[in-house]
């Protein structure tokens, strides 16, 4: 089983400011990093899938990166909106076993 | 726009019933997973299917066995429930071929209480 840690467990941010929270992977045997955003009473919703050592990707005022050398990947928010309060989950997974997910960042955006 | 509906949103069940949950998808994905999670834990896998008839287990298949005979429905049983089954169950799906690379598509989860 492979281990995928996320930190901060949480995260209290003022309308506005821009922030970022990381996801630490195995790097032996990578295949590919997920994020997804998972709100309250709804369902996880894809973000970014990367596969390439140094990638980013963008979506809006969202980014990730990705370090597959060192086992990790940041994910950027610039200009926290109220409708990014969410759980921010990210994935991993090596072989046959599929995805492994970390426990998420608990993301609070405060008006 | 990939649909994944979940046959119940919250389910309440007594020790010991064999309990099913149904996943179905609309997009002819030939993946498809069944996770669980609990609070401080994250998701968790517990099995996965990557064809019709196929299934696998994941970190925590103990207590749970699958079914897949049609390529869109993706059942999730529980043959004895017990209380450490309560939990949120959600289904996700996903293309096909290396599934670690393809975005997964999830349903809105099932709330089971087992008293």
């Amino acid at each position: 089983i492979l281990n995928v840690e996320q930190s901060p467990q949480s995260l209290h941010v003022q309308e506005g400011d821009s922030t970022n929270f990381t996801c630490s992977f195995p790097s032996s045997n990578f295949y590919a990093l997920h994020w997804y955003r998972w709100e309250t009473a709804k369902s996880p919703e894809a973000l970014f899938v990367m596969t390439l050592n140094g990638d980013e990707k963008k979506k809006g005022r969202i980014s990730a990166t990705l370090n597959t050398k060192e086992g990790y990947s940041y994910l950027y928010i610039k200009g926290s909106q109220p409708e990014d309060s969410a759980t921010y989950l990210c994935a991993s997974g090596g072989g046959a076993d599929g995805l492994t997910f970390g426990k998420g960042t608990h993301l609070i955006i405060q008006p | 726009d990939v649909k994944v509906t979940q046959s119940s949103r919250y389910l309440v069940k007594r020790t010991g019933e064999k309990v099913f949950l149904e996943c179905v998808q609309d997009m002819d994905h030939e993946n498809m997973f069944w996770y669980r999670q609990d609070p401080g834990l994250g998701l968790r896998l517990i099995y996965f299917s990557y064809d019709v008839k196929m299934k696998e287990k994941g970190d925590i298949p103990e207590g749970y066995s699958v079914s897949r005979e049609k390529k869109e429905r993706f059942s999730l049983i529980l043959e004895s429930a017990s209380t450490n089954q309560t939990s949120m169950y959600l289904c996700a799906s996903s293309f096909g071929g290396r599934a670690l690379t393809d975005t997964q598509y999830f349903g809105p989860g099932t709330r089971l209480t087992v008293l």
